[in-house]
This record gives C-alpha cells, sequence and structure tokens, in this order.
C-alpha cells in the first residue's frame, strides 16, 4: 500500500503570508496527486488534481507541483477564507489520504 | 446542479448492520466511477472504496474489506455502501464522491464532486 505523508500537521501563518504545504508518497505515483480543502463541518473540495492543475473555480494563488514521491501545495497569498485543513491524496494505485494540514492564525 | 446526497445514516450496535446511499443528479451518472470516502470524528479523511461506471472493478480498503460491500444502480442513479460486521472504529460521517479521470493528457483520478455526508455512529 502507499502511505502519504503531509508536512507540517499544523502551521499558524497570518493574512498575506506564503504557505507551504509538502507531502510526499512511500513510493513513486507520478503526477497522481490531488489536494483538497476541508472547512470544519464541511465536505472536502477539490484544489489541484494532477499534482499541478488548478481544478475550475479555485483562485489562482492556490498552486501545485512536484512528481514522483515530492509534492507541494502553496497558497501564495494566504486569506481569511483559507484557514481550513488541507489534505494531499494519491490515485496512483487505489486512493491514500495524507493525515492532513490544519492552518490556523496566527 | 450537480448534487450528491447521502443518506442511511444512524446509530448501530457493534455487530449489526447498515445500507447507505448515495443519489446523484446533474451529470450521467452512469459515466464516472464514484467512491465512499469516511472521516471518523477529529480525524482525517479514509478512503473506503470505489466502484467503476459498470460495476466491472471495485476496489476496498483493508479496513473495511470483507465487511463492507460498494454497489450502484445506474438505472436509478445512485450509489450504495452495505455495512455489515460494524465496529465502534467504523463511526464516521461517510461521503460520496465522484470520481472525475479525464484531464489534459491522459488519465487522472481525481475526487471532484462531494455529497455533504451522512453519520454512522457504532455503539452499544
Amino acid at each position: 500500500d502507499i502511505q502519504m505523508t503531509q508536512s507540517p500537521s499544523s502551521l499558524s501563518a497570518s493574512v498575506g503570508d506564503r504557505v507551504t504545504i509538502t507531502c510526499r508518497a512511500s513510493q513513486s505515483i507520478s503526477s497522481y496527486l490531488n489536494w483538497y480543502q476541508q472547512k470544519p463541518g464541511k465536505a472536502p473540495k477539490l484544489l489541484i488534481y494532477a499534482a499541478s492543475s488548478l481544478q475550475s473555480g479555485v483562485p489562482s494563488r492556490f498552486s501545485g507541483s512536484g512528481s514522483g514521491t515530492d509534492f507541494t501545495l502553496t497558497i501564495s497569498s494566504l486569506q481569511p477564507e483559507d484557514f481550513a485543513t488541507y489534505y494531499c491524496q494519491q490515485s496512483y494505485t487505489e486512493k491514500t489520504f495524507g493525515g492532513g494540514t490544519k492552518v490556523e492564525i496566527k | 446542479e450537480v448534487q450528491l446526497v447521502e443518506s442511511g445514516g444512524g446509530l448501530v450496535k457493534p455487530g449489526g448492520s447498515l445500507r447507505l446511499s448515495c443519489a446523484a443528479s446533474g451529470f450521467t451518472f452512469s459515466s464516472y466511477s464514484m467512491n465512499w470516502v469516511r472521516q471518523a470524528p477529529g480525524k482525517g479523511l479514509e478512503w473506503v472504496s470505489s466502484i467503476s461506471s459498470s460495476s466491472s472493478y471495485i476496489y476496498y480498503a483493508d479496513s473495511v474489506k470483507g465487511r463492507f460491500t460498494i454497489s450502484r444502480d445506474n438505472a436509478k442513479n445512485s450509489l450504495y455502501l452495505q455495512m455489515n460486521s460494524l465496529r465502534a472504529e467504523d463511526t464516521a460521517v461517510y461521503y460520496c464522491a465522484r470520481d472525475e479521470i479525464r484531464c489534459t493528457g491522459g488519465v487522472c483520478p481525481h475526487m471532484d464532486v462531494w455529497g455533504k455526508g451522512t453519520t454512522v455512529t457504532v455503539s452499544s
């Protein structure tokens, strides 16, 4: 089974900050990596698919990069509505989620 | 409007059974693979099961294999999850999610539409 490890598990940041979240796969998954945002009590929302493709309607301050085993989600300028938990997810073999990164207000 | 609506959650005793449903609307249900994803209280997301558009391919997480059965009825635009031998650790919000596989340059599965979830509580 493919394991997905996210870091950090939580972070504190201010509005306007640049935020980077990393995700590492236990084996190569090519670019089969997706990112989701989840707010408390709500369903997850797709942000990025295929490692770097922005889902329709998602603000351009969100971007993704990486391939193989190492991936990054970047928020270029954190906005108040971006405080949430972010999950990576591989779709190379079945599906596995990372443990999540909670982005909190500093 | 593209929509997924889950139902069937509730309180069940350990060892009991429950059947979840997910009603799809606003898109051609029979063209998409579908998934169940769950989230235990205060925990992260866990993929549970997937089913291809024609039910030819079915996959389960090890944690539910042999206890849960995914199925679909394309004529009714509905997805199901039959859960047997339920355990306390199955307590979670269960989401159904659509699998979009198309992207520039090939196939890249990603869950682009999610329902709001239904809550399953396993407790005596």
